[in-house]
């Protein structure tokens, strides 16, 4: 295991509700990452944050917003669901700045849209 | 635009049969592409490649990277039913940047 925890493991929203998902770091992990896994597909990169700053976005509308604490732990804030929302969220720590800098990630939060 | 691409899409093989699995990718100021194995949630990490030519190896893993060509095979000799997951290959572009996924190779390894 690579000691990113996500939590909740998995929840049921209708359309148009707002969901919060949480991520902590690996221990000495400066950075984290986000990533939608819709079914069959690989993971898109939503966002990522570094030192509490947004430090590059994918391809996603404003509704996908984002928070880092200074513990490094962070959210994923989404408004206004759409069913096409439905996905595995996955967070991703790395440590920015070293030469090797892969990154781990924890076990995903599945979000369902009713 | 950036793109991975990884064939097959999937595959099933008998235990002990050797797979081969490709991932060729287009992407501007290359850093490095990185393998992961994805069984049920999280996607484990298997070998990061940023040289071209020099296998990686683990156990009966192995990968290698060919950047004038453009694509990595990772390799699985004596396969195990505990093989038997999503293959995902990765890259980046510069220190921090995201990944950009391919669409993973679902590996069914039969006893």
């Amino acid at each position: 295991e690579t000691g990113v925890t996500q939590s909740p493991t998995h929840l049921i929203k209708t359309r148009g509700q707002q969901v919060t998902l949480r991520c902590s770091s690996q221990s000495g992990h400066n950075t984290v990452s986000w990533y939608q896994q819709a079914l069959g597909q690989g993971p898109q990169f939503i966002f990522q944050y570094y030192r509490e700053e947004e430090n590059g976005r994918g391809n996603f509308p404003p509704r996908f917003s984002g928070l880092q604490f200074p513990n490094y732990s962070s959210e994923l804030n989404v408004n206004a669901l759409e069913l096409d929302d439905s996905a595995l969220y996955l967070c991703a720590s790395s440590l920015l700045g070293l030469e090797v800098d892969e990154q781990f990630f924890g076990p995903g939060t599945r979000l369902t849209v009713l | 635009e950036d793109k991975v691409v990884q064939s097959p899409l999937s595959l099933v093989v008998h235990e002990g049969d050797t797979v081969t699995l490709n991932c060729s990718y287009e992407v501007t100021n290359f850093r490095s592409l990185l393998w992961y194995k994805q069984e049920k949630k999280a996607p484990t990490f298997l070998f990061m490649l940023t040289s071209s030519g020099i296998e990686k190896k683990s156990g009966r893993l192995s990968s290698i990277l060919d950047k004038k060509e453009l694509f990595s095979i990772l390799n699985i000799t004596a396969t195990q039913t505990g093989d038997s997951a999503v293959y995902l290959c990765a890259v980046k572009k510069s220190s921090g940047d995201k990944l950009t996924f391919g669409t993973g190779t679902r590996l069914a390894v039969r006893p």
